[in-house]
């Protein structure tokens, strides 16, 4: 299953709500899940199950969608929040990644 | 405190192996499947293998069949990675990673290593 994030880098200042997409080439249900990685960080689980906030995830991160189609959306974007953003499917061997997108500070 | 501490990571000759292990602590590593991803320099991450809770079940990038062999040791919670006949391609971060349900091999990582480095030289 190819995984295809857009859009590749988008730009927002803090206090802004942004929205990113990850578009899969056949469905993986709901079995989808959103990663936070910061340079020197290792990943971090954001969302699984398309929706559902890992332990510890602050409510402004927020993810739907289901089958092809699935989005992340921080809410109002804090400065720890620039990253790279990648979609991962697992319902399907092998398990892969989209690109990422990056979320830089207008 | 919940852990997983890479280590093998260095420089490697082109052609050569290496073997990465993971040691786990603080949680019952017998009862998680346990990946492998990689991060090439300026590339995404790429998710590279997986082995169920028992070693019953093993699972490979396509690209990565034929050369990677993942194993663990539940005695030493310890994931291992050997790569054999390594090439440019091969240069990464690799991180293991733990799934985050019980007894399943689908699902995704909660848990992550902080990764060790693999250059391939020539």
């Amino acid at each position: 299953r190819v995984l295809t994030q857009s859009p590749a880098t988008v730009s927002v200042s803090p206090g802004e709500r942004v929205t990113l997409s990850c578009r899969a080439s056949q469905s993986v249900s709901s079995n989808l899940a959103w990663y936070q990685r910061k340079p020197g960080q290792s990943p971090r689980l954001l969302i699984y199950g398309a929706s559902t906030r890992a332990t510890g995830i602050p409510a402004r991160f927020s993810g739907s969608g289901s089958g092809t189609e699935f989005s992340l959306t921080i809410s109002s974007l804090e400065s720890e929040d620039f990253a790279v953003y990648y979609c991962q499917q697992y319902n399907t061997w092998p398990f892969t990644f989209g690109q990422g997108t990056r979320l830089e500070n207008k | 405190e919940v852990q997983l501490l890479e280590s093998g990571g260095g420089v490697a000759q082109r052609g050569g192996s290496l073997r990465l292990s993971c040691v786990a602590s603080g949680f019952p590593f017998a009862n998680y499947a346990m990946t492998w991803v990689r991060q090439a320099p300026g590339k995404g991450l790429e998710w590279v293998s997986t082995i169920s809770s028992a070693s019953l079940s093993t699972y490979y990038a396509d690209s990565m069949k034929g050369r990677f062999t993942i194993s663990r040791d539940n005695s030493k919670n310890t994931l291992y990675l050997q790569v054999t006949s390594l090439g440019a391609e091969d240069t990464a971060i690799y991180y293991c990673a733990r799934g985050i349900f019980t007894y399943t091999n689908m699902g995704p990582f909660d848990v992550w290593g902080q990764g060790t480095l693999v250059t391939v030289s020539s």
